[in-house]
């Protein structure tokens, strides 16, 4: 079983508010994704992480910025929510380059 | 970035019935995996495969990671209700850090 957490669950706020999304695993992985997934859609990379203190642009444009200071740790910050936001996102991690992926249960926003 | 085709893109079958859908792509990969989405939940992983031509089985189902490297299958026996959900299946290659998602396949279990 995957030890990959993503709080809160469900999020609704209104537009223009400043957002944290938390992701956190406890299996000591390297790499860590963010992917946003609209309803029975694939899912769109966003923002990844090789490591501590690396992050990268996935191939979504994303208004939302991350940071990884901690390895267990990978957090998604929306500055300003907009409607068009409104969306699942999920968080995975991995050990290394051919190693499982495995996903958090997901964080559904709604931007009024 | 990569793109992956899954067919069917959805499929309505009677229960006991078996299923396949399949994962295409432009590139060469050297893992593929196979995860199940239900509703509002989070991907999980059903089969990972690391080797061209491999064949693994959990359960009712089995995947195999095509001889070219570019294709893998997955093989749903017997379906029953609790199959039901999204299939997608994910290439990662040797060369980058990320790994990309097939389009998905939609699974309807008619009792």
């Amino acid at each position: 079983e995957a030890d990959i957490y993503q709080t809160p669950r469900y999020l609704v706020i209104g537009t223009g508010k400043k957002i944290t999304l938390e992701c956190s695993q406890t299996m000591g992985h390297d790499k860590m994704y963010w992917y946003q997934q609209d309803p029975g859609m694939e899912l769109h990379l966003i923002h990844y992480s090789y490591g501590v203190n690396s992050t990268e642009k996935g191939d979504l444009s994303s208004e939302s910025t991350v940071s990884r200071i901690r390895t267990e740790h990978f957090p998604l910050t929306l500055e300003s929510a907009r409607p068009s936001h409104t969306s699942q996102y999920l968080c995975a991690s991995r050990l290394r380059d051919r190693g499982r992926a495995f996903f958090g249960q997901g964080t559904r926003l709604t931007v009024v | 970035g990569q793109q992956l085709n899954q067919s069917p893109q959805s499929m309505f079958i009677q229960e006991g019935e078996d299923v396949s859908m399949n994962c295409t792509s432009s590139s060469i990969f050297n893992t593929w995996l196979w995860y199940k989405q239900e509703p509002g939940e989070g991907p999980v992983l059903l089969i990972a495969l690391y080797k061209a031509g491999e064949l693994t089985s959990n359960g009712r189902l089995t995947a195999q990671f095509g001889i070219t490297r570019k294709d893998s299958f997955l093989n749903i026996s017997a379906s029953i209700p609790s199959d039901v959900g999204i299939y997608f299946c994910a290439g990662c290659s040797n060369t980058g850090n990320q790994f990309y998602f097939g389009t998905g396949t939609s699974l309807t279990v008619i009792p």
